[in-house]
């Protein structure tokens, strides 16, 4: 079963630590993703990379950077967090044409 | 700019009826891939259907089906014979051909009722 694998479930940061949300995927997909999910607001891209090392901002950038130095790990860093950054994190991947994302299962960062 | 809307923030329906989800989006391109997605309560977002802009017929998927309209820019979601299962968050997203970047309407929370 393909699977994408995000580290943790629930994470509970201080305001100023630097977080890494970590995600891998078994599929060999060479894009990956990152969206935050709040509510009302759907889902909003961070950060996206189609092949290793490469990277595109999305909608939302500040305050993230993301990392990817195999094809199947994709990170999102968050510099120094702030309690603007509390949400869900969604990860996702797809292979380089038309089909559908294959997500993960989110992980809830607050940020206190 | 790609747009997604879903103007139904939360709809119930009960056990065994169908129901429909709306979803309009706004797009100058020609070629483009519509899609629902589910996410359950346990969270893990999942795809549920795809259309293809140049396929005028209506994407099927066991009891889920789709009304694309492609003048009026309106691809609904259609859930028949609804299961308790199906309770869940339901996004409606586009994508240009061409590009990476899919973008997702706000949702519509589901429930079925027993």
């Amino acid at each position: 079963d393909v699977k994408v694998t995000q580290s943790s479930r629930y994470l509970v940061k201080r305001t100023g630590e630097k977080v890494f949300l970590e995600c891998v995927q078994d599929m060999d997909h060479e894009n990956m993703f990152w969206y935050r999910q709040d509510p009302g607001l759907g889902l909003r891209l961070i950060y996206f990379s189609y092949d290793v090392k490469m990277k595109e901002k999305g909608d939302i950038p500040e305050g993230y950077s993301v990392s990817r130095e195999k094809k199947e790990r994709f990170s999102l860093i968050l510099e120094s967090a702030s309690t603007n950054q509390t949400s869900m994190y969604l990860c996702a991947s797809s292979f380089a044409g038309n089909y559908g994302y294959t997500f993960g299962s989110g992980t809830r960062l607050t940020v206190v | 700019a790609q747009t997604v809307t879903q103007s139904q923030p939360e709809m119930s329906v009960q056990e065994a009826e169908t129901v429909t989800l709306s979803c309009t989006y706004d797009t100058s391109e020609n070629n483009y891939y519509l899609f629902w997605y589910k996410q359950p309560p346990s969270r893990q977002m999942i795809l549920v259907i795809r259309q293809e802009a140049y396929k005028q017929q209506n994407a099927t998927e066991n009891r889920f089906s789709v009304n694309f309209q492609k003048a009026a820019k309106s691809f609904s979601l259609k859930i028949s014979d609804s299961q308790l299962g199906d309770t869940a968050m339901y996004f409606c997203a586009s994508r240009t051909s061409g590009t990476y970047k899919y973008i997702f309407g706000t949702g519509t929370r589901l429930k079925v009722l027993a």
